[in-house]
């Protein structure tokens, strides 16, 4: 039972175009959402977050939206660089409870 | 500061033997969890440390699992009679409280069962 899903495993993007990262959940108790990002032999690093009281948060290149209604959300990154490729997991909890389902992750590859 | 380490980095182990591995989260950082992440997935719940005492084992797969953080700060997970599917990057990540949300991973330890 995914409850977190990231349903394309790939992406390529363009250098200096944007990138939109898509996640999917079901849970509807999921109030918090994160985005990580992790490069090879290294562990998840925290990118941007976003509370179901928002549907948008930004942070310099990067802007989360959530769709509550379509259980739906997306990280976008602009304009993308090739130091932004790796492979970007999006988790979700529930206010309170601070345990994190995490989605199958994204490869991005920006290309020069 | 000193980051979430995770020590060792690399453990090969044969199958039925047991294993320990150890975390050190950030100081002050009363959360600590540990995930597993197999080939091609995300980082999977296993534990989550509040202080010294686990809060949520509810991902733990069986009874050869177990974690401890007898001080509220080093937490070390043990696995008995390890199996080939237990092989497996086991990271740990720790989280200030207070109402924040991110949390700071370590490296990771790359487990392989043979």
């Amino acid at each position: 039972d995914q409850q977190v899903k990231q349903n394309s495993p790939s992406l390529s993007v363009q250098e200096g175009r944007i990138s939109i990262l898509n996640c999917d959940y079901t849970n509807s108790m999921f109030d918090y959402f994160l985005w990580y990002k992790k490069y090879p032999a290294e562990g998840p690093t925290f990118l941007i977050s976003i509370s179901s009281i928002k549907d948008k948060n930004e942070d310099g290149r990067f802007t989360v939206f959530l769709n509550k209604s379509a259980k739906h959300l997306s990280l976008h990154i602009v304009p993308s660089q090739p130091g932004d490729s790796a492979v970007y997991f999006c988790a979700a909890a529930t206010s309170g409870t601070y345990k994190y389902i995490f989605g199958t992750g994204t490869r991005l590859k920006v290309l020069a | 500061g000193a980051g979430v380490s995770q020590t060792p980095s690399n453990k090969v182990t044969e199958k039925g033997k047991y294993v320990e591995l150890r975390c050190d989260p950030i100081s002050g950082h009363t959360a600590l969890y540990w995930y597993r992440q197999s080939l091609g997935q995300g980082p999977e719940f296993l534990i989550y440390f509040q202080g010294t005492g686990a809060a949520d084992d509810s991902g733990l797969p069986n009874d050869r699992f177990f974690a401890v953080r007898p001080e509220g700060s080093v937490s070390t997970l043990k696995i008995q009679r390890t199996e080939r599917g237990d092989s497996a990057v086991y990271l740990c990540a720790s989280r200030r409280s207070g109402g924040s949300y991110e949390q700071y991973f370590g490296p990771g330890t790359r487990l392989t069962v043979t």
